[in-house]
């Protein structure tokens, strides 16, 4: 067990649709990534956050977006859901969001099915 | 830019070293990780290495970073049914905050 949460594990939804991905951090980390894992494209980095404010982006699409609130915990929202947004959504959390060896640590993940 | 390549598939018999390579193409990394997904589940962290290392060893994993060739590698030894997985090869891109991940290789371990 990482320390780090995602809920919920599972999400089926129609194309057009909006969701919301739910993740907790780790104790003491104050940075949270998020990554989409889809058998094309492999793992890709979505956007990163620390301390509440938004650090690096990735590939992530307009229709897509983030938060970190003061507790730390993030949501990553997608709407106009297409099917190829059907994906695993993970979440990581690190102490400080830097360069160094900082460690990302993994959630369990989100399975997202887009019909 | 950023790119990290695996061999997509390994298969060996329990008790049998395994090897996994990877290769990058950011000659700036300054650290390459190691991270195992078993079936339904989120990704472990196995090991990290630093640029300036050639060699680090964690039990029964020994990781071979030759920084000349950009060619990373992780040998399990012993390696045992539970061992079976996708393995990641991961680098810290130029941004230097997010990791940019390999496709993965499965490893198949027969008893």
């Amino acid at each position: 067990d990482s320390g780090v949460t995602q809920t919920p594990k599972h999400l089926i939804t129609a194309t057009g649709q909006r969701v919301t991905l739910r993740c907790s951090p780790r104790s003491g980390d104050l940075s949270v990534y998020w990554y989409q894992q889809s058998l094309d494209q492999g793992l890709q980095f979505l956007i990163q956050y620390y301390n509440g404010e938004e650090r690096a982006k990735g590939n992530i699409l307009e229709r897509f977006s983030a938060q970190q609130f003061p507790d730390l915990h993030s949501e990553l929202n997608l709407s106009s859901l297409e099917l190829g947004d059907s994906a695993l959504y993970f979440c990581a959390s690190s102490v400080e969001g830097s360069g160094g060896v900082d460690t990302q640590y993994f959630g369990p993940g989100t399975r997202l099915t887009v019909l | 830019g950023e790119d990290v390549e695996q061999s997509l598939f390994l298969s060996v018999r329990e008790g049998d070293s395994s090897v996994i390579n990877c290769t990058y193409t950011d000659s700036s990394s300054t650290y390459l990780y190691w991270y195992k997904q078993e079936p339904g589940a989120g990704l472990q962290l196995l090991t990290y290495i630093f640029s300036n290392m050639d060699m680090k060893q964690d039990q029964r994993l020994t990781v071979l970073l030759n920084k000349k060739d950009k060619h990373l590698s992780l040998r399990i030894a012993d390696t045992q049914t539970g061992d079976s997985a996708i393995y990641f090869c991961a680098e810290k891109g130029q941004a230097g905050t997010a990791l940019i991940f390999g496709k993965g290789t499965t490893l198949s371990v027969s008893s």
